[in-house]
């Protein structure tokens, strides 16, 4: 089956600098790519859609300066959480999306990013 | 180790009968369980979750579930189902124990409403 690797699965930032969150598709090309963050206890938030070769789209309420989307190739989006805080302390998932259409589109998951920003 | 099991790739249902959607999970101590729909060209959206109390919980769009412990199940229902229901459902679960993270999805069940 696809598989979508994102990496790192953990990472530990002091408050203040910036930390990037890879995802790739490792054996399809995903044309649009999902970033989400969850806290604890709470369900999935979509942060943004990632197209490949064009900006970003944020939902409401998600500070794209601050959480900056790169989608350069077909294989990888990049999620950078810039100038981090303790607030920004979260579960971070990616997931990318195989075909096209209703009937033939998949989604799948990356298995996270756990930050935790001190 | 966590894991979640949507048995049915496919589901086909006629408008208006009952549907279920099955998922099964595997987890060290409590789980927290979760519904989520995708619709074409869009990125998840929340439907419910389960946490602690009532086995059955009601979601979004007049959806339910019911927590299931000594079958570890965590099926989606709805009474009626309208053709606008028609979309990808993931299950997903996390352990109490990870602290709520560590999110593991299913691998997705494409719901079809037929009129």
């Amino acid at each position: 089956g696809a598989v979508v690797s994102q990496h790192p699965s953990r990472v530990i930032c002091k408050s203040g600098t910036s930390v990037k969150i890879e995802c790739r598709s490792l054996d399809f090309q995903a044309t649009t790519m999902f970033w989400y963050r969850q806290f604890p206890k709470q369900s999935l938030m979509l942060m943004a859609t990632s197209n490949e070769g064009s900006k970003a789209t944020y939902e409401q309420g998600v500070e794209k300066d601050k959480f900056l989307i790169n989608h350069a190739s077909l294989t990888l989006s990049t999620l950078t959480v810039t100038s981090a805080h303790p607030e920004d302390s979260s579960f971070y998932i990616c997931s990318a999306r195989r075909g096209q259409g209703a009937l033939r589109e998949k989604l799948f998951f990356g298995s996270g990013t756990q930050l935790s920003v001190l | 180790a966590q894991s979640v099991a949507q048995p049915e790739d496919q589901v086909n249902v006629a408008e208006g009968n009952p549907l279920t959607v099955k998922c099964t999970y595997s987890v060290s101590g409590n789980p927290y369980l979760f519904w989520y729909v995708q619709y074409p060209n869009r990125g998840l959206q929340f439907l419910l979750k389960y946490i602690t109390g009532d086995n059955l919980v009601k979601g979004s769009y007049g959806f339910e579930a019911e927590f299931n412990k000594s079958q570890t199940s965590f099926h989606l229902k709805k009474p009626s189902a309208l053709v606008s229901d028609s979309a990808l459902y993931f299950c997903a679960v996390s352990g109490q124990q990870t602290g709520a993270n560590n999110l593991f999805f299913g691998t997705g069940t494409r719901l079809t409403v037929i009129p």
